[in-house]
């Protein structure tokens, strides 16, 4: 089935440790984007990619990383300088060649800090 | 910078009863606007996304509604049923980049 598979489910990070945040989607989709929440609140964006090779900051990019190296990949790097990275972090989809289509989302990551 | 609100933040209701969501935005240079389900744990469900040159969408029992000038958009759940319990969060689109600024959300709980 088409979708968008983001892993792990459940991740702990320790101080000072960087972890990566795994986001799949065999949808042929052009452009992709990273969404934190935060309990009760809605989705900020954090990067986003309109093209391989290419990615944006948005609004909350600070202790955030990215790569586009591959069409189907949007893997986020939460480092050590993320002083609250404790969230759930959302991955989704859409393309751009008609603006304004329907954007898809994974099912999320947990991110906890230890 | 557009903000988007969501009020209220919970609602319980009967089941059967109509459901009434409201979204109001602060900028009124949108590219569209888009409804989305989310359930507890889960990432977000498309219902139904109007384009700036539209008043309104409709989907089964699901009507949204969108009007530019006054910064409100509503989406209405015809007849509510249990399973219609979940978070609905709303979101204006900009042509650039097809970013989504996010309201935070209305929490639906229909009791049986």
């Amino acid at each position: 089935d088409g979708g968008i598979t983001q892993s792990p489910k459940y991740l702990f990070r320790k101080e000072g440790q960087n972890v990566t945040l795994s986001c799949e989607q065999n949808l042929n989709h052009d452009a992709m984007y990273w969404y934190r929440q935060d309990p009760g609140q809605g989705l900020r964006l954090i990067y986003y990619s309109q093209i391989v090779n290419d990615f944006q900051k948005g609004d909350i990019a600070e202790g955030y990383s990215v790569s586009r190296e591959k069409k189907e990949s949007f893997p986020l790097t939460v480092t050590s300088a993320q002083k609250n990275p404790t969230a759930f972090y959302l991955c989704a989809s859409t393309t751009v060649v008609k603006l304004g289509n329907t954007i898809y989302f994974g099912e999320g990551s947990w991110l906890t800090v230890v | 910078k557009q903000e988007v609100t969501q009020i209220p933040a919970a609602l319980s209701v009967p089941e059967g009863e109509n459901l009434v969501l409201n979204c109001s935005f602060t900028d009124s240079a949108i590219y569209n606007l888009q409804w989305f389900r989310q359930d507890p744990g889960k990432g977000l469900t498309s219902l139904l996304l109007i384009q700036s040159s539209q008043r309104e969408q409709t989907s089964g029992r699901l009507n949204a509604s969108l009007d530019k000038s006054s910064g409100r958009s509503t989406l209405y759940i015809a007849a509510s049923q249990p399973g219609d319990s979940a978070t609905y969060l709303c979101a204006c689109g900009k042509a650039a980049g097809n970013k989504l600024t996010f309201g935070g959300g209305t929490r639906v709980l229909v009791k049986p």
